[in-house]
């Protein structure tokens, strides 16, 4: 069954202080893995569409890796207006349906 | 690019009467948008998959009757909740994935802003 778990669940960092997320997953088939930011009450918003191993994407103070298993999202020096929740989802390559990872919920704090 | 907007972005209406929803691509075409639900501290819930010009393809558990969706044009979805009692209270966000050669992605989801149903 395909599968995407995002740890951790919540993050609170200092501004300045960066980190990473993960997102693991489990599909028999990938397409594409994705990330999305969303804010409270609003839909998400694309950030990255990565579709093989090795590759990297960059937009500012975030950088998103992937690996066979894994998907990293890598922020430097974060600021507070990064807070938010960041989704992760996989598309399997016969389907339409992106398969979302339940989010890691960052705060950064002043 | 890839703007997706949705209305109302709020509504509240009494139990039993139906609620309409729309879905746009502002600046690209969609042959393909999608209709998600959330629930608070929750991920997105694929409700249905919408085709232009053809009939939406639910999701198991997901009530055709009572979600009509209706996908008239390459920039217009709509949703419908019909008979809406207060379980239906909800955050609906719609999705478009824009046809090839528009200079996005084409296996990329838009999010719309997603449209926060409260049924009295």
């Amino acid at each position: 069954e395909d599968q995407v778990t995002q740890s951790p669940e919540a993050l609170r960092l200092q501004e300045g202080e960066s980190s990473s997320l993960n997102c693991s997953y489990t599909v028999s088939g990938l397409r594409g893995l994705f990330w999305y930011r969303q804010d409270p009450g609003k839909g998400p918003e694309f950030l990255f569409t990565l579709y093989s191993a090795g590759e990297e994407k960059e937009k500012e103070r975030l950088k998103a890796t992937l690996t066979k298993k894994e998907s990293f999202l890598h922020i430097t020096a974060p600021k507070p207006e990064d807070s938010a929740t960041y989704l992760c989802a996989v598309l399997h390559y016969n389907t339409d349906k992106l398969i979302f990872g339940t989010g890691t919920r960052l705060q950064v704090f002043p | 690019g890839a703007v997706v907007s949705q209305h109302p972005s709020w509504v509240i209406c009494k139990s039993g009467t139906s609620v309409k929803i729309e879905c746009r691509s502002l600046d690209f075409q969609a042959t393909t948008m999608f209709w998600y639900r959330q629930f608070p501290k929750q991920s997105l819930m694929l409700m249905a998959t919408s085709n232009e010009g053809s009939k939406a393809t639910y999701e198991q558990g997901v009530e055709k009757d009572k979600f009509l969706i209706n996908h008239a044009s390459l920039t217009l979805s709509t949703l419908t909740v019909t008979s809406a009692h207060p379980e239906d209270s909800s955050f609906y966000i719609c999705s478009a994935r824009g046809d090839p050669g528009q200079g996005i992605g084409t296996d990329t989801q838009y999010f719309g802003p997603g449209t926060r149903l409260t049924v009295l």
